[in-house]
């Protein structure tokens, strides 16, 4: 089976903090990667897509290392509205789905 | 803008008895994907429709039937259901095959919550 791995949290921040999120994957072929954000009792949502260039959505900053298999979420200035789970979400090549990690919980507090 | 639809939203049912949950899409979809999920397990997909017409399998799909209705549908039925399927379903659509490069967005319905006693 096909693995995508995160460490499961949750991550307790402060407000106004940078935290960072690593997700690693076993199947060196994969082709499109991404991360998704689930709140609690809500279905999952595309948070965004990640380059292999790296790419920045206002506070959020994905980074992705083919030769490490890894994937890598910023988040700075951390929001009370940023507490969820975020997934990290791996499409391999040739197959019509999508492998979900089983997500990192962030709690942020005031 | 409804999006995805799935139907009930909450469910109980005993060991044995049979169910159908109900998924529709309004955004013109091809493809279309039930997942479940479980605490410590992550979404797995149980079966996805990559165009109206076809079905697969995917990683969990034992004790669980689909059916492509249309377009728009994508049905999941448990013919014999077990406490082992008690879960959080979630059916999802995308609009093209997430093999091609531009479909790369999945969008889920709210989930339906399914307890087997």
């Amino acid at each position: 089976r096909k693995e995508v791995e995160q460490d499961p949290g949750p991550f307790n921040v402060p407000e106004g903090a940078t935290v960072a999120f690593n997700c690693t994957y076993s199947n060196s072929a994969s082709q499109s990667f991404f991360w998704y954000r689930q709140d609690c009792r809500k279905e999952p949502k595309l948070l965004m897509s990640v380059y292999s260039s790296g790419n920045e959505d206002g506070r959020f900053t994905a980074q992705l290392n083919r030769a490490s298999q890894y994937i890598s979420l910023l988040i700075r200035d951390s929001k009370l509205s940023d507490s969820a789970t975020y997934l990290c979400v791996v499409r391999d090549s040739g197959y019509s789905t999508l492998t979900f990690g089983k997500g990192t919980m962030l709690l942020v507090s005031p | 803008n409804a999006g995805v639809t799935q139907t009930p939203k909450f469910q109980v049912l005993k060991t044995g008895q049979s169910m159908t949950l109900q998924c529709a899409q309004d955004m013109n979809h091809n493809s279309m994907y039930w997942y479940r999920q479980d605490p410590g397990m992550g979404l797995r997909l149980i079966y996805y429709s990559a165009s109206e017409g076809t079905t697969d399998k995917g990683e969990v799909p034992n004790g669980y039937n689909v059916s492509r209705l249309n377009k728009r549908e994508f049905s999941l039925r448990l013919e014999s259901a077990a406490p082992s399927q008690t879960s959080v379903y979630f059916c999802a659509s995308s609009d093209r095959v997430l093999t091609s490069s531009s479909g790369n967005t999945i969008y889920f319905g709210e989930g339906s919550w399914l307890t087997v006693v």
